[in-house]
């Protein structure tokens, strides 16, 4: 089966930097994936990794290494409407999407 | 595009009835997924299809649960003899089929409570 490990909470500033790290067991692993779900809303995604490196959009960057079954999340110049839960999901290559239990984060000002 | 749109948003219904729940993509998604989500957990993986064939699915449909996508576009999730243990949120995602790491576009979900 397929398993994931993430930080339950994580607390930052407005402006500074936060890392959100993702474990992960699997079998059959095609990439991981980063989501942001705001309390009372859908999840979205923000980023995909399939292969090893750093992939960059805006103020978010999301990370890989598949050989440590290892992935991070880093978010940067935090702002307040960054508060929310953010989920590393597992993609395998029969389709199915496998997701951690979230890591809350909480802007402070 | 109009995103993902799910129906009905919020159910109520006694123990024991039976529920069924809507799913339109976004129409040019082949790819339609349905997940459970309670409080404080991720989103639960319990099938997808890709266009009217179901691919995967979790142990769960294998019994009250099923899920149907007929004609390749809109899907529909039914519960039967519901249990308290299956209030929880609903959701509906839904990609295109290029490749495994589409990102999933997720709709906002059925609100499902058992009395």
């Amino acid at each position: 089966g397929q398993s994931l490990e993430q930080p339950s909470e994580v607390t930052a500033v407005e402006g500074a930097i936060v890392q959100i790290n993702c474990t992960y067991q699997t079998s059959g692993f095609y990439g991981l994936s980063w989501y942001q779900q705001h309390d009372g809303g859908a999840p979205t995604f923000l980023s995909y990794n399939g292969l090893d490196g750093l992939e960059e959009t805006g103020r978010f960057s999301s990370f890989l290494s598949r050989s440590d079954s290892y992935g991070y999340l880093l978010l940067q110049e935090l702002q307040m409407k960054d508060s929310a839960s953010y989920f590393c999901a597992v993609n395998t290559n029969a389709g199915k999407s496998t997701f951690g239990d979230g890591t809350t984060l909480t802007v402070k000002p | 595009d109009t995103g993902v749109s799910q129906d009905p948003r919020h159910k109520i219904t006694k123990r024991g009835q039976n529920v069924t729940f809507r799913c339109d993509p976004i129409s040019e998604h082949n790819r339609l997924y349905w997940y459970r989500q309670t409080l404080g957990q991720g989103p639960e993986f319990l099938t997808y299809f890709q266009n009217e064939a179901q691919l995967e699915k979790s142990r769960l449909l294998s019994d009250r649960f099923s899920a149907e996508r007929p004609k390749g576009s809109f899907s529909t999730l039914e519960i039967q003899r519901t249990e308290q243990g299956d209030s929880a949120m609903y959701l509906c995602a839904s990609s295109r089929s290029d490749s495994m790491g589409q990102p999933q576009h997720f709709g906002d979900g059925t609100r499902l409570s058992i009395l």
